[in-house]
């Protein structure tokens, strides 16, 4: 079991805003570890969409917008758009299990 | 152009072992950290584990101690994956992915780029 929870599910129509929630604890994001987080198209290898909480890779929308606070962090997608139906991971360091985790993933869909 | 491609996956029966291969190209190898991530059929991503860039160091996640062995052959940009007493739960895709640091055991590392996945299948 992942120690970071995220809902297995979120969805919005185009153009909406979705947010998915990280939620983790004072062993990982409490303790002031970053938070990133990957999408992974249908059927694709995961990508990096989000580091160090709040930085978009080159090539990435501004419609993708990450933060984090005490021990949650939130992934944010604006005008949200068909291409953007994918699961989304976010990933910490957890200090009791001195190694790295992702979280339980989100489904994103496009009605 | 950052490549990872993955190779040596297979099916295997419970108990057996199999080691996987990442050739990588387009980056500095002996300078990154270089990690395994595993996605069983249907489900979320799983950190498996993760080794530094100069000095080797290894890290694993708990459920693969002492069942599996990472490691690097910084001279052919080569990273590996030996999995040994391989269980049913341990089927899986497994990625190889490039940390954006150095070291293994940095808390904020993270995977910047991931190779396309090689599938273990571990059935009788």
């Amino acid at each position: 079991q992942s120690v970071l929870t995220q809902p297995p599910s979120v969805s919005g129509a185009p153009g909406q805003r979705v947010t998915i929630s990280c939620s983790g604890s004072s062993s990982n994001i409490g303790t002031g570890y970053d938070v990133h987080w990957y999408q992974q198209l249908p059927g694709t290898t995961p990508k990096l969409l989000i580091y160090i909480n709040s930085n978009r890779p080159s090539g990435v929308p501004d419609r993708f917008s990450g933060s984090k606070s005490g021990t949650s962090a939130s992934l944010a997608i604006s005008g949200l758009q068909a291409e953007d139906e994918a699961d989304y991971y976010c990933q910490s360091y957890d200090r009791r299990l001195s190694g790295y985790v992702f979280g339980t993933g989100t489904k994103v869909t496009v009605l | 152009e950052v490549q990872l491609v993955e190779s040596g996956g297979g099916l295997v029966q419970p108990g057996g072992s199999l080691r996987l291969s990442c050739a990588a190209s387009g980056f500095t190898f002996s300078s990154c950290a270089m990690s395994w991530v595993r996605q069983a059929p249907g489900k979320g991503l799983e950190w498996v584990s993760i080794i530094s860039g100069s000095d080797g160091s290894t890290y694993y996640e708990d459920s693969v101690k002492g069942r599996f062995t990472i490691s690097r052959d910084n001279s052919k940009n080569t990273l590996y994956l030996q999995m040994d007493s391989l269980r049913a739960e341990d089927t899986a895709v497994y990625y190889c992915a490039k940390g954006r640091y150095g070291s293994g055991s940095y808390y904020d590392n993270y995977f910047d780029y991931w190779g396309q996945g090689a599938l273990v299948t571990v059935s009788s």
